[in-house]
């Protein structure tokens, strides 16, 4: 069974950096786009950022442009969000998406279990 | 960017009552649409992909259809498990979710 699990998330004040890591098992990493998908308290979910499966190509929201990077490392099965200049908005749980596929927009078939990120003074 | 808007926002319903959420697409996505359901603490889960195509492991109970932009989640007749909060998601360009829908009891 699929299996991703995030971690890095916690309490950072607003303008500091944070880096997030899923870790992916039970599939070929490399063979498929990975996103990000953020939800703030009790609201709905946000698409964050995709990596295509070689780490190519990435895509970002607006919301985050700039501030944010994601990359992969296909040797350790693991997928990265750097989040820099962070905001109170950026307050959110983080889950790492699966894609269905390798390239283009696709649908996310497996999603890990979260990791908070709190931004605050 | 493609705006998806998802009615309702909440839903009162009774085990076996027959429920329609719909999700309407700012401009046209073909049938590059997803829903997922998702409970109280817990990820998202995949129901339905391209408008209309039942994730292998979901009860039959759950179909999806698309009529231009606007699409349509039923679940056919509600059981204990299905009160959640649901999601549609347009995957043509980049991605969109909707606003999401909460299925309470009635």
């Amino acid at each position: 069974e699929v299996q991703l699990v995030e971690f890095g998330g916690g309490l950072v004040q607003p303008g500091g950096s944070l880096r997030l890591s899923c870790a992916a098992s039970e599939f070929i990493f490399s063979n498929y786009a990975m996103s990000w998908v953020r939800q703030g308290p009790g609201k709905g979910l946000e698409w964050v950022s995709d990596i295509s499966g070689s780490g190519g190509t990435t895509y970002y929201a607006d919301s985050v442009k700039g501030r944010f990077t994601i990359s992969r490392d296909n040797s350790k099965n693991t997928l990265y969000l750097q989040m820099n200049s962070l905001r109170a908005e950026d307050t959110a749980v983080y889950y790492c998406a699966k894609c269905h596929g390798d390239y283009g927009a696709d649908y996310f078939d497996y999603w890990g279990q979260g990791t908070l990120v709190t931004v605050s003074s | 960017d493609i705006q998806m808007t998802q009615s309702p926002s909440t839903l009162s319903a009774s085990v076996g009552d027959r429920v329609t959420i719909t999700c309407r697409a700012s401009q046209s996505i073909s049938n590059w649409l997803a829903w997922y359901q998702q409970k109280p603490g817990k990820a998202p889960k995949l129901l339905i992909y391209k408008a209309s195509s039942l994730e292998s492991g979901v009860p039959s109970r759950f179909s999806g259809s698309a009529s231009g932009t606007e699409f349509t989640l039923t679940i056919s007749s509600l059981q204990p498990d299905d009160f959640a909060t649901y999601y549609c998601q347009q995957y043509n360009s980049y991605w969109t979710f909707g606003q999401g829908t909460k299925v309470e009891i009635k």
